[in-house]
């Protein structure tokens, strides 16, 4: 399973972009990348899902290079609510995915 | 809606007793699995089953066996409870062609 590696935290304010990036320098061909979000006291939500190049939806966008190594969860314009904690998973879903820990995202007025 | 639920949000056990948390979903997904989390320590898979009465180790199975008898409903049991066992309990389910897994809310267990 390919493992995967984000910033711990990141701090924002309100009205702000946010980037978090996530490497996983073993992906194997078949893997997708998903991101997940997680409030305190509740299951994580899936947010994006991408293959390659780009995917958005009404919530974030998700940038993969050509080689997929990394990939960017970007958040436009961020409210208090976006604080969480964001987990980029690498795999295919209906079989094991790896966690880890996430990035502790604090967004502040 | 895919709905997912967990039979308790907060339980308390004593040491040494058998738990039982049940996970139920209505949206006829073959997979399902069961994660702890805790504490800087992330989310980590138990077991999981992808098909009824079918069930595979993940990483860390030791001191917990599971029950699927019917596609909806995965079961979670602890044979006798320990401290250490205090966790956040998170049941999860996906389709086979699906790649997004749906949580349920979470049952916090504290062993005392």
């Amino acid at each position: 399973l390919a493992k995967t590696t984000q910033p711990i935290s990141m701090d924002s304010y309100e009205g702000q972009e946010v980037n978090i990036t996530c490497s996983h320098n073993n992906i194997a061909t078949n893997d997708y990348i998903t991101w997940y979000q997680q409030f305190p006291s509740q299951g994580p939500r899936f947010i994006i899902q991408g293959y390659k190049t780009k995917v958005t939806n009404e919530v974030a966008s998700l940038f993969i290079p050509a080689d997929r190594k990394s990939s960017t969860l970007s958040l436009p314009r961020v409210s208090l609510s976006d604080t969480a904690v964001y987990y980029c998973l690498v795999g295919t879903g209906f079989q094991k995915l790896v966690f880890g820990t996430g990035t502790r995202l604090l967004v502040s007025p | 809606d895919v709905k997912v639920t967990q039979s308790s949000r907060y339980l308390v056990k004593r040491t040494g007793e058998k738990v039982f948390l049940e996970c139920v979903q209505d949206m006829d997904h073959e997979n399902m699995f069961w994660y702890r989390q805790d504490p800087g320590l992330g989310l980590r898979l138990i077991y999981f089953s992808y098909d009824v009465k079918m069930k595979e180790k993940g990483d860390i199975p030791e001191g917990y066996s599971v029950s699927r008898e019917k596609k909806e409903r995965f079961s979670l049991i602890l044979e006798s409870a320990s401290t250490n066992q205090t966790s956040m309990y998170l049941c999860a389910s996906t389709s086979t062609r699906g790649y997004e897994q749906y949580f349920g809310p979470g049952t916090r267990l504290t062993v005392t």
